[in-house]
């Protein structure tokens, strides 16, 4: 089994409906991350969290929110999507020597 | 705050060539982190190295290599007697040293390589 799974893999939603991506790892580590990569400009940080009460906004939070279910859940909301919000979707975990592991990725598109 | 540039944004090479990706960062830290990452068209992330920022010698892995040079703010990532299956886009990455890096990756925006048969 992977160590970090994020479910859907691919998903299309309409503008204005509400989404979550969810991910989960295996490995108890405690940070946990989600990324949005789109074509041509990297990946970019939306939310972190370092345990279950603790989250953090990263560079491009706007328009998103985050739920730490459990140590080993880490969810993704759009409360209203919006099509510039379509893009590549990671989660990533903190391994205990300093890497990370992202996961296979969701692709959202919202049209 | 922090900045990763990959000039490159696609190299195009014919199998067995040498080719050179090139990574320059931006920070204030004093120690971080420097990382590459490969995406191959299927989508996922690969990790490929880290290295700390006091620690200075290159480092070589079968036919990849990474030269690190803080004097220039680089981290250049070279692959020898490259193969179709290197065909990638690969990012380079920064983060903090401080708390383990625990605040996230600053990434390029990656170099889209394509190996020619």
């Amino acid at each position: 089994d992977a160590d970090v799974t994020q479910t859907p893999r691919n998903r299309i939603t309409k503008t204005g409906k509400r989404i979550m991506l969810e991910c989960s790892q295996t490995k108890g580590h405690d940070r946990m991350y989600w990324y949005r990569q789109d074509p041509g400009l990297g990946l970019r940080l939306i939310y972190y969290s370092f345990d279950v009460k603790d989250i953090n906004k990263g560079e491009i939070s706007d328009g998103y929110s985050v739920s730490r279910q459990a140590q080993a859940k880490f969810s993704l909301s759009l409360e209203s999507a919006i099509p510039n919000q379509t893009a590549l979707y990671f989660c990533a975990t903190l391994t205990d020597n300093y890497g990370y592991t992202f996961g296979s990725g969701t692709r959202l598109t919202v049209v | 705050a922090q900045k990763v540039t990959q000039a490159q944004t696609e190299i195009s090479v014919v199998e067995k060539e040498d080719v050179t990706l090139d990574c320059v960062y931006e920070t204030r830290d004093t120690t971080y982190y420097l990382f590459w990452y490969k995406q191959p068209p299927s989508g996922e992330l690969v990790f490929l190295i880290r290295r700390n920022s006091f620690d200075e010698q290159n480092e070589i892995s079968g036919r990849y290599s990474w030269n690190f040079q803080k004097s220039t703010s680089s981290f250049n990532f070279t692959i020898t007697a490259s193969q179709v299956v290197d065909s990638a886009v690969y990012f380079c990455a920064l983060s903090p040293y401080s708390g383990g890096g625990a605040d996230g990756l600053t990434f390029g925006k990656g170099t889209h390589l394509i190996i020619q048969p």
